[in-house]
């Protein structure tokens, strides 16, 4: 158990939907990651924030946003949905910033469009 | 910008065979550099990393890998398999503000 939770584990929606998916961090850590790994692009990174603000992005779509609260949850929004989009969401988490931290990643939450 | 190629999709070993898996990144700075391994409908585990020091980093699981900066490259090593190595494994480079970049993973099958 890597500490870092995401909810939910499983979902399946239309296309054209809006989803949102939940990450708690690890206790104390600042830092979150999302990545999307699907089949034929492997593990992307989408964004990364640091104690609730933006630190830096990475291939997201426009129709993806995310944001970190003040209690240090992080939430990925996911709208108009596309058959693409099924693929398996994780999130991460790391202490603070600087001297490659490790980075330790929850469980994903599968995402399917149909 | 920082990338990493891991040039095999799959690998397959006997069991008790050594293995080595092949990571070459691009990074303009000293890297910071990680092995993770995916077992079938889990999260990524750290397997072990690199940032500075002693070239050749030991890990979980008897796992080790060797740092070349000349040849980019941060080849993982084990000398014996076992099935449940049997996995997926990702190579990863990070820079100073952690943001941290995934090869697409050479899946390694075992066979008995």
């Amino acid at each position: 158990d890597s500490g870092v939770t995401q909810t939910p584990k499983h979902l399946i929606t239309a296309t054209g939907q809006r989803v949102t998916l939940r990450c708690s961090p690890r206790s104390g850590d600042l830092s979150v990651y999302w990545y999307q790994q699907s089949l034929d692009q492997g593990l992307q990174f989408l964004i990364q924030y640091y104690n609730g603000e933006e630190r830096a992005k990475g291939n997201i779509l426009e129709r993806f946003s995310a944001q970190q609260f003040p209690d240090l949850h992080s939430e990925l929004n996911l709208s108009s949905l596309e058959l693409g989009d099924s693929a398996l969401y994780f999130c991460a988490s790391s202490p603070v910033l600087g001297s490659g931290n490790t980075i330790y990643f929850g469980e994903g939450s599968w995402l399917t469009v149909v | 910008a920082q990338s990493v190629t891991q040039p095999d999709i799959h690998i397959t070993v006997s069991e008790g065979a050594s293995l080595e898996l092949r990571c070459n990144y691009s990074y303009g700075a000293t890297p910071y550099l990680f092995w993770y391994v995916q077992s079938p409908g889990q999260g990524l585990q750290l397997l072990l990393k690199y940032f500075s020091g002693d070239t050749l980093v030991q890990g979980i699981k008897g796992f080790e890998a060797e740092f070349k900066r000349s040849q980019s490259s941060f080849n993982l090593r084990k000398p014996s398999v076992h099935w449940s190595d049997a996995a997926e494994y990702f190579c990863a480079v990070g820079n100073r503000d952690d943001k941290i970049i995934f090869g697409k993973g050479t899946r390694l099958h075992i066979l008995p």
